[in-house]
């Protein structure tokens, strides 16, 4: 099984401050996925990359939203400026060769 | 496009009771069918898959069979364990979505002794 690392686990900002969030899939499988959940929600997909490239972002807010997966391994999801909006859990999720998603523990994110 | 929609809750049992959470779906083609589970303070872990009509998925005493004439995929346990209070997630993945995974609101099990 696949696993995948993120952090950091929890995070408290201000609107309008930045946040970063990082994500390693330690196995290293080529699709990765970041989700917004927020809370009494099911996840929604924010952007999906294979390797460094990126597959499907239509659902990422742009205007503040931002994420990048150099060298097709690691990836970093980062808000600027965050909305109270936001508050979420942002899960990376790693895809393996059988169709199947391995997550990580989330990202809280708590916007004042 | 394609959606799915579970039950909602929370869904409150004690041990040793049977357990259905519905789950239907709207897709094109032929999707496959995925349930999570997120314990508490932990993140989402894949409990069963079924990739075609009429394949079951079963694991951990949970179940699910996939019915393209209905379009559901429903879960179920014969008995259920305190240890099973969780959120259960049904997901689909379209056939033409890569391997995105797109997922319902989420049910909330409690099991009380």
């Amino acid at each position: 099984e696949a696993g995948v690392a993120q952090s950091p686990r929890y995070k408290i900002i201000e609107k309008r401050q930045s946040v970063a969030f990082w994500c390693n899939p330690i196995s290293g499988h080529a699709t990765l996925y970041w989700y917004q959940q927020i809370l009494g929600q099911g996840p929604k997909l924010l952007i999906q990359f294979q390797n460094n490239g990126v597959v499907d972002d239509s659902q990422l807010p742009k205007d503040r939203f931002s994420a990048e997966r150099l060298k097709g391994v690691d990836s970093t999801l980062k808000i600027q400026p965050a909305k109270l909006e936001d508050s979420a859990v942002y899960l990376c999720g790693a895809g393996s060769n059988t169709g199947e998603l391995f997550f990580g523990e989330g990202s809280r994110l708590t916007v004042l | 496009g394609d959606s799915v929609t579970q039950m909602e809750g929370p869904v409150t049992l004690s041990e040793e009771a049977f357990l259905t959470i519905n789950c239907t779906y709207t897709a094109t083609g032929y999707p496959s069918l995925f349930w999570y589970v997120q314990y508490p303070g932990e993140g989402l872990q894949l409990l069963l898959k079924a990739t075609k009509a009429d394949d079951k998925g079963s694991n951990k005493g949970f179940e699910a069979t996939y019915r393209k004439e209905t379009t559901s995929f429903h879960l179920e346990k014969g008995s259920v364990q305190v240890s099973d209070s969780a959120v259960y997630f049904c997901a689909l993945r379209g056939s033409n979505s890569g391997y995105a995974l797109n997922f319902g609101k989420g049910t909330s099990l409690l099991v009380t002794p």
